[in-house]
């Protein structure tokens, strides 16, 4: 599979576990993000990293913890969840032009079914 | 970006005829709005997006327009086809803004034979 990846795609954990989810792009890309998406909900932007730093935390809760080692890579490490954090994780990049902004399109990966027990 | 207003949740057209979906926002300062469709089971992708200096974009079957001073696109799809059937979702964002979008509810379309 080409362009954005995510693993695993699908995860059952429980309350008391730690997972952590992963993307990797192979687009150049040196943005990317992660969205929370539920059941008849917009997409909830969580995080977006441009050049490995972290200039978006949308308001989520600290059992969610995003780490970003290089541009192509990004992490999402899961602690003490709730059953209420059950849903698709979806990872995905843009480009970023020189001298800052972005083109925006954003390319997607098939995301992480998360399910917390 | 702040909220974007999505409508309807659910369309079910008939196949050949033409679907509509419509988004409102709020933030007069966006300038550019993606559109992407999510089949069941799959990723969500681009099909069409417009910036704020055009007013209408076509591409085949599926068009865009933009009323900038009513803040508010649609989505027009044509001759629809059982592929269409889909989640749509609409965003507004900013260009300079880091790639931050702020996505619709989604409209589930569905195309019946």
């Amino acid at each position: 599979e080409t362009g954005v990846t995510q693993t695993p795609r699908h995860l059952v954990m429980g309350m008391t576990n730690k997972k952590s989810l992963k993307c990797e792009q192979h687009l150049g890309h040196n943005a990317m993000y992660w969205y929370k998406q539920s059941a008849k909900k917009p997409l909830e932007l969580m995080f977006v990293y441009n050049f490995k730093e972290q200039t978006e935390n949308n308001s989520v809760p600290s059992r969610f913890s995003p780490e970003c080692p290089n541009s192509s890579h990004l992490f999402l490490h899961l602690h003490t969840l709730q059953p209420e954090d059950s849903a698709l994780y979806l990872c995905a990049s843009s480009p970023v032009r020189t001298g800052g902004g972005s083109y925006n399109e954003q390319f997607f990966g098939p995301g992480t079914r998360l399910t917390v027990l | 970006g702040e909220n974007v207003e999505q409508h309807p949740s659910t369309l079910s057209v008939q196949e050949g005829d033409s679907a509509v979906i419509k988004c409102t926002y709020s933030d007069s300062a966006s300038n550019y709005f993606p559109w992407y469709k999510q089949e069941l089971g799959k990723r969500p992708q681009l099909i069409i997006d417009i910036r704020s200096n055009v007013g209408e974009k076509k591409d085949q079957r599926i068009a865009v327009t933009l009323n900038k001073t009513a803040k508010h696109f649609s989505l027009h799809i044509t001759e629809t086809q059982p592929e269409d059937s889909a989640v749509y979702f609409c965003a507004e964002g900013l260009t300079d803004s880091w790639g931050k979008l702020q996505f619709g509810a989604g409209t589930q379309v569905v195309v019946t034979p």
